[in-house]
């Protein structure tokens, strides 16, 4: 299995930060990549697909980049409502992956 | 829209079985795939095994490839997940998903159910 690793496991900020989160691959996945975040008690919501792909709705202060085994989501500019857990996720093979997670919260 | 409704809470005891139900509208069933995820408190999620709505061609994680089936019927658009021989360790939040297809290797999961609580005690 691949196993996908986060930093940080978390972060405090404050609204207007840009915010960087990076995720590893154990091996490479090519661009097969996608960020969710996931609020208490919620389901996972996609923000990412393919590394730097927006899902439809999501706003464009969320953007990816990345390739092989190294990734990151940058926020550029923090809301209240980003506050979350975020998790990075493999689709390069089976079983798909997650992180172990980035929780956002407020400083 | 896109919707998919799962069945309710269940409280099991240790070595029993589970059966969890995803009933998917708004949207063509057999076009997609549904996933089921787990994610165990303060977790990340973890995935399960998936089945094509279509053909019903199933996938399964190596590490729960004895416990678990998922099914689905078509005539219903619902899809199912059971889960059997059950331990404490099993106590988590059961999600369906649908997975929608980008491309080569690129599947992401763009819409998911509420999520089912299982709960394994004696």
């Amino acid at each position: 299995d691949i196993q996908m690793t986060q930093s940080p496991s978390s972060l405090s900020a404050s609204v207007g930060d840009r915010v960087t989160i990076t995720c590893r691959a154990s091996q490479n996945i090519n661009t097969y990549l996608n960020w969710y975040h996931q609020k208490p008690g919620k389901a996972p919501k996609v923000l990412i697909y393919a590394t730097s792909s927006l899902q439809s709705g999501v706003p464009s202060r969320f953007s990816g980049s990345g390739s092989g085994t190294d990734f990151t989501l940058t926020i550029s500019s923090l809301q209240p409502e980003d506050f979350a857990t975020y998790y990075c996720q493999q689709s390069y093979s089976t079983p798909y992956t997650f992180g172990p997670g980035t929780t956002v919260d407020i400083k | 829209q896109v919707q998919l409704v799962q069945s309710g809470a269940e409280v099991k005891k240790p070595g029993a079985s589970v059966k969890v139900a995803c009933k998917a509208s708004g949207y063509t069933f057999t076009n997609y795939g549904i996933l089921w995820v787990r994610q165990a408190p303060g977790q990340g999620p973890e995935w399960m095994g998936w089945i094509s709505a279509g053909n019903g061609n199933t996938k399964y994680s190596q590490r729960f490839q004895d416990r678990v089936t998922i099914t689905r019927d078509t005539s219903a658009s619902t899809a199912y997940m059971e889960l059997s021989s059950l331990r404490s360790e099993d106590t988590a939040v059961y999600y369906c998903a649908r997975d929608f297809f980008c491309g080569g290797a690129c599947y992401y999961f763009d819409s998911w159910g509420q999520g089912t609580l299982v709960s394994v005690s004696s």
